[in-house]
């Protein structure tokens, strides 16, 4: 099953603790995103990278952290920073300049 | 600003009735507009996009650059079409491919 993969599926962590969320891809992207999925507000961009060891921050990347050290790996840091850490995140790759994204399954992050 | 509005978070049609999902979008320059389908306990997934101008399980989207919009349509609206679905604007950057989107359509179909 190629694609994009994301783990764990649900993530449970004590606030105040940083947390890391998975996401690989083997379509030979590029480009791959994090969003964060609130009910009522869409998609919104959290940090982006086009390219190996680049990343860019996105709309509401506070409290938030990345790697891009291999090309199929993008994985996302929540830290004890980000306020309201609680909810469903999503990672994307697409191949530049083509407009459509690929999306994992999703984490649920619950931050207690 | 660039800017993707869906205006119904919530739309219940019976099932065989027509259904459309609207969406308007705010961009000075050309757009390139999609709509993306979540259902349940799948990933989101693309539906269709504004340059292929095909029908993907009888949706279809018109943009209409006058009116800003690129509303979703089915003439005949089946169970198995009850997901999110969201608008998205593709603005291609220098940088990377820039996707706004909307805040989502629950789409509900009654049988």
């Amino acid at each position: 099953d190629g694609g994009i993969t994301q783990s764990p599926k649900y993530l449970f962590r004590k606030e105040g603790q940083n947390v890391t969320l998975s996401c690989e891809q083997n379509l030979n992207h590029d480009a791959m995103y994090w969003y964060r999925q609130d009910p009522g507000q869409g998609l919104r961009l959290i940090y982006y990278s086009q390219i190996v060891n680049d990343f860019q921050k996105g709309d509401i990347a506070e409290g938030y952290s990345v790697s891009r050290e291999k090309k199929e790996s993008f994985p996302l840091t929540v830290t004890s920073a980000q306020k309201n850490p609680t909810a469903f995140y999503l990672c994307a790759s697409s191949i530049q300049g083509s407009g459509e994204q690929y999306f994992g399954p999703g984490t649920r992050l619950t931050v207690t | 600003a660039q800017r993707v509005t869906q205006p119904e978070k919530l739309l219940s049609v019976f099932k065989g009735a027509p259904v459309e999902l609207k969406c308007n979008y705010s961009y000075s320059g050309s757009p390139e507009l999609f709509w993306y389908v979540q259902y349940s306990r799948q990933r989101l997934q693309l539906l269709l996009r504004h340059i292929s101008r095909e029908s993907i399980k009888g949706f279809t989207a018109d943009l209409n650059k006058g009116e800003t919009s690129f509303h979703l349509k089915k003439p005949f609206a089946q169970e198995e079409d009850s997901a999110m679905y969201y608008c998205a604007l593709s603005i291609m950057k220098t940088s990377y491919d820039k996707v706004i989107f909307g805040p989502g359509t629950s789409l509900s179909v009654i049988p």
